[in-house]
């Protein structure tokens, strides 16, 4: 049973660059969550896919989007990039229309913006 | 909206000895409530999960915690500490977007550290 998977795992990139990056859910979900979590903080909500439509977004700029794929799937592009944006992003995945289930989450990829 | 509050970002304890990691949460309505822990270059595994129901709460690898809501808390405990605990520890609390949708808020966090 695949768990969510990330790619990719690292990435480096400068300041004014776009990036990408990818999601597969674990098997059987169809919401995807992403998160930024900066250098010891905890997790902070970017936003959620569900039927391919951004269900909700946390308190992060339009250069923040995203997408959802038929096949559950999600990306993730950042716009402009800062040097603020250096972070571990995650990315959760669960039942949508089960409140009481937990998200599960891949291993994250670390993005460093030089 | 909910907050969690994590007390010390850093605990250190013996090998053997209890794990305490504090949790409070603010809400306004019943919350379900989360333990996660990330060890080095990983993500969020989850450790245990209280919805609704028992209000002491058993998950993997010997955590339990006990969700009191007249003191909104839900501290993780493990009576006795082995070196592979040593890790981060995450205290979240649901915060429900529409029916059927949640997002995670979450604490800032716990390292613990386990000496031998």
């Amino acid at each position: 049973d695949a768990g969510v998977t990330q790619s990719p795992t690292h990435l480096i990139k400068t300041r004014g660059q776009q990036v990408t990056l990818r999601c597969s859910p674990k098997s059987g979900h169809d919401t995807v969550s992403w998160y930024q979590q900066a250098l010891g903080q905890g997790p902070q909500f970017i936003f959620q896919y569900y039927e391919e439509e951004e269900r909700q977004r946390g308190n992060f700029p339009d250069r923040f989007s995203g997408h959802q794929f038929p096949n559950y799937s999600s990306e993730l592009n950042v716009n402009a990039l800062l040097l603020g944006d250096s972070a571990l992003y995650l990315c959760a995945s669960s039942f949508g229309d089960r409140d009481y289930q937990p998200q599960h989450f891949g291993d994250g990829t670390r993005l460093s913006i030089l | 909206a909910q907050s969690v509050t994590q007390l010390g970002s850093h605990v250190s304890v013996s090998e053997g000895a209890l794990v305490l990691l504090r949790c409070n949460y603010s809400s306004s309505v019943p919350p379900y409530l989360f333990w996660y822990v990330q060890y080095p270059n990983q993500g969020l595994q989850l450790l245990l999960k209280y919805t609704t129901g028992a209000t002491l709460v058993k998950g993997i690898n010997g955590f339990e915690a006990e969700f009191k809501k007249s003191e909104t808390s839900f501290h993780l405990t493990k009576p006795s500490a082995h070196m592979s605990d040593a890790a981060e520890y995450f205290c979240a609390v649901s915060e429900f977007i529409i029916q059927g949708a949640q997002k995670l808020v979450f604490g800032q966090g716990t390292r613990l550290t386990i000496n031998p």
